[in-house]
């Protein structure tokens, strides 16, 4: 297993387009989490799923945020009609309960 | 609301000096604290997962502590060297419910110059 591996690496888009980003997490790992890092920030954190159960979403996360983890396996992240403010690097990560996260090499957006 | 903080913000320190720095993070519904390394341009790597009072964790020049009852824990760097120039980011978990995500911290941002 080569760990959690995101994808795309970077997305530029026009702003009001839809992006989906996916991440593949380390098999064995039955977590998974989303993050979001802007500038000079620590990770923040966005949503998390145990399987394919999502069990919390920040109140951070406008109703344009949509993740998905259908078979506990890979997840998506899904933003609707992207804004300027969207702009950030999107980390995904997994872990095996409470064990330490993997963190992916993240998807940089960027929004025109 | 859970907060945690570290302090400081950053620090540039000479090849070879001693480091520290510290993470506050709530002491009650304590489940765990991790600490993080993060490169520029790379993901964050896990350094320490502490979750006894008392814990001390080491990793060749680094070591960390935890205090969980007056809730910090001091991060060490022992003859800091150019490489480990990073952020550090602590996290912690506590153990309200059963989900035990991690509350980040913003980081101390370390420069270590030749």
């Amino acid at each position: 297993d080569t760990g959690v591996s995101q994808d795309p690496r970077h997305k530029i888009t026009k702003r009001g387009q839809n992006v989906t980003f996916r991440c593949d997490p380390i098999s064995e790992h039955n977590r998974l989490y989303w993050y979001r890092q802007t500038l000079g920030q620590g990770p923040e954190f966005l949503t998390y799923f145990q399987n394919e159960a999502q069990l919390e979403k920040s109140r951070l996360l406008s109703d344009r945020f949509s993740a998905e983890r259908p078979k506990g396996s890979f997840s998506t992240l899904e933003i609707q009609r992207t804004e300027q403010g969207d702009s950030a690097m999107y980390l995904c990560a997994s872990s095996q309960g409470g064990q330490p996260q993997h963190f992916g090499d993240g998807t940089r957006l960027s929004i025109l | 609301i859970l907060n945690v903080e570290q302090s400081p913000q950053s620090l540039h320190v000479q090849e070879g000096d001693s480091t520290n720095f510290t993470c506050s993070f709530p002491s009650s519904n304590f489940y765990a604290l991790h600490w993080y390394r993060w490169e520029t341009a790379k993901s964050p790597e896990a350094l320490f997962v502490m979750t006894l009072n008392g814990d001390e964790k080491k990793k060749g020049r680094i070591s960390a502590t935890l205090n969980t009852k007056e809730g910090y824990s001091y991060l060490y760097i022992k003859g800091s060297q150019p490489e480990d120039s990073a952020t550090y980011l602590c996290a912690f978990a506590d153990n309200a419910g059963n989900n035990r995500k991690l509350i980040w911290g913003l980081g101390t941002s370390l420069a270590v110059n030749p």
